[in-house]
């Protein structure tokens, strides 16, 4: 079946650096565009990123500009996230997305049950 | 950026009768395409966010017809026909017409 697993979260200090993970499985991965959606303890979702289904195009949150980069290896079926220079308002659930595509344009159809990120001194 | 704004944000609702909620967004959904990218998601407790209705008012596969998407512009609205006990969770709008996209704050929807 149709599946997304992250990993690589975990407790970091500010200002140091965290790569997220989203393994992909069950669907042709290089046929899609990818998200990150995060959720901070007690709030709602927040869009973080997309790429392309062929990694060329990527677009970001105005929160994690700069700082935040998604990337994507189609050959593993792996979608990334490395974050930079964290903050301890970058503390959430991070998840992993796959946009719909085509005739489910605009939406996010398939969600992972999310790594959760905590930065913290 | 596109804002998002969702109401109420909490709904206390009787089991067998309907819910409705809103979202407005600050500018128009109307992609240079012609389609509006407004989508509808559930999220149920300890769950990731699943997705209902995409393009306002498409039923995503696997939804139960009691859940309905309509509006246009910048107005729109969910609404569940007879809500369930499984219908128990939060409910985000997220326009994907303009990046970044954006979500609504989220509804609570619980049982009274």
């Amino acid at each position: 079946q149709v599946q997304l697993v992250e990993s690589g979260g975990g407790v970091v200090q500010p200002g140091r650096s965290l790569r997220l993970s989203c393994a992909a499985s069950g669907f042709i991965f290089r046929n899609y565009g990818m998200h990150w959606v995060r959720q901070a303890p007690g709030k709602g979702l927040e869009w973080v990123a997309v790429v392309s289904n062929d990694g060329n195009s990527k677009f970001y949150g105005d929160a994690v500009k700069g700082r935040f980069t998604i990337s994507r290896d189609n050959s593993k079926n792996t979608l990334y996230l490395q974050m930079n220079s964290l903050r301890t308002e970058d503390s959430a659930v991070y998840h992993c997305a796959k946009d719909g595509g085509g005739a489910v344009a605009g939406g996010v159809d398939v969600w992972g049950q999310g790594t959760t990120v905590t930065v913290s001194s | 950026d596109i804002v998002m704004t969702q109401t109420p944000l909490s709904s206390p609702v009787t089991l067998g009768q309907p819910a409705s909620i809103s979202c407005r967004s600050s500018q128009s959904l109307v992609h240079s395409d012609g389609n509006a990218y407004l989508s509808w998601l559930q999220q149920r407790p300890g769950q990731p966010p699943r997705l209902l209705i995409y393009k306002i008012s498409n039923r995503f596969s696997g939804v139960p017809d009691r859940f309905s998407g309509s509006g246009a512009g910048t107005d729109f609205t969910l609404k569940i026909s007879r809500v369930e006990a499984e219908d128990v969770g939060v409910y985000s709008c997220m326009q994907a017409t303009q990046f970044p996209h954006t979500f609504g704050q989220g509804t609570k929807l619980e049982i009274k």
